[in-house]
């Protein structure tokens, strides 16, 4: 199993361009989640989903948009890219399960995004 | 607002010496999760304690939690270098979704 894949690694964009950051998961997890990393800042949840067709907005979802069309997929685009942008991304799935199990996030390795 | 608050933000101890961090929370919560990151990856889980337990052992680690503090800490016993990383606390806000909040966490450093 690859667990949870983001591509590209590092990726670096001019303001106002857009582009898709890919999850994918092979592990049948029904939830996914979207967070970015800033420095002293912890993560933040952007969006997540918790089926296909379903998602949700985090903490801070603006500038972001997500769909999530297959169980395994689960894309964040960015429309426009800000500066403000500028940060590491990482996806992560859950199971459905039990108490614990949907409490139990397997994340990628990240996507470093610079937007000059 | 944060949920999860780590302190100290950095500690920095020997191998073999005892390492703990706390995390502070600010509403109800149903457990609490602790995850590590190694430089450059992605997030680790660790360990997962319910707001009716009050410690939990996993191998080295020991999490204790205080709800009528809002309060947890994890303990790494004997540690190692490899145990060189960023820990974070995480809960979930919501008991049946995925709204999950961390804290900025705390990057412990094992020196040999």
């Amino acid at each position: 199993n690859a667990g949870v894949t983001q591509t590209p690694k590092f990726q670096v964009l001019k303001t106002g361009q857009s582009m898709t950051l890919q999850c994918a998961q092979d592990m049948n997890h029904e939830y996914m989640s979207w967070y970015r990393q800033d420095p002293g800042m912890g993560l933040r949840l952007i969006h997540y989903s918790v089926g296909a067709g379903i998602t949700d907005q985090g903490e801070v979802p603006n500038g972001y948009n997500v769909s999530r069309s297959t169980t395994e997929d689960f894309p964040l685009r960015l429309l426009s890219a800000a500066p403000s942008q500028t940060s590491v991304y990482f996806c992560a799935s859950t199971r459905r399960g039990g108490r614990e199990a949907k409490n139990i996030q397997y994340f990628g390795a990240g996507t470093r995004l610079s937007v000059l | 607002s944060q949920q999860g608050e780590e302190d100290p933000q950095a500690l920095s101890i020997q191998e073999g010496e005892n390492a703990t961090m706390n995390c502070s929370y600010k509403t109800s919560i149903n457990n609490l999760q602790w995850y590590r990151q190694n430089s450059g990856r992605g997030l680790v889980h660790l360990i997962l304690i319910r707001s009716n337990e009050r410690e939990k052992h996993s191998g080295r680690l020991r999490v204790t939690l205080d709800t009528s503090k809002k309060s947890s800490s994890l303990l790494i016993t004997a540690s190692r270098a490899a145990d060189t990383a960023s820990y974070f606390c995480a809960t979930n806000r919501d008991n049946y979704g995925q709204n999950f909040v961390f804290g900025p966490g705390t990057r412990l450093s094992v020196l040999p």
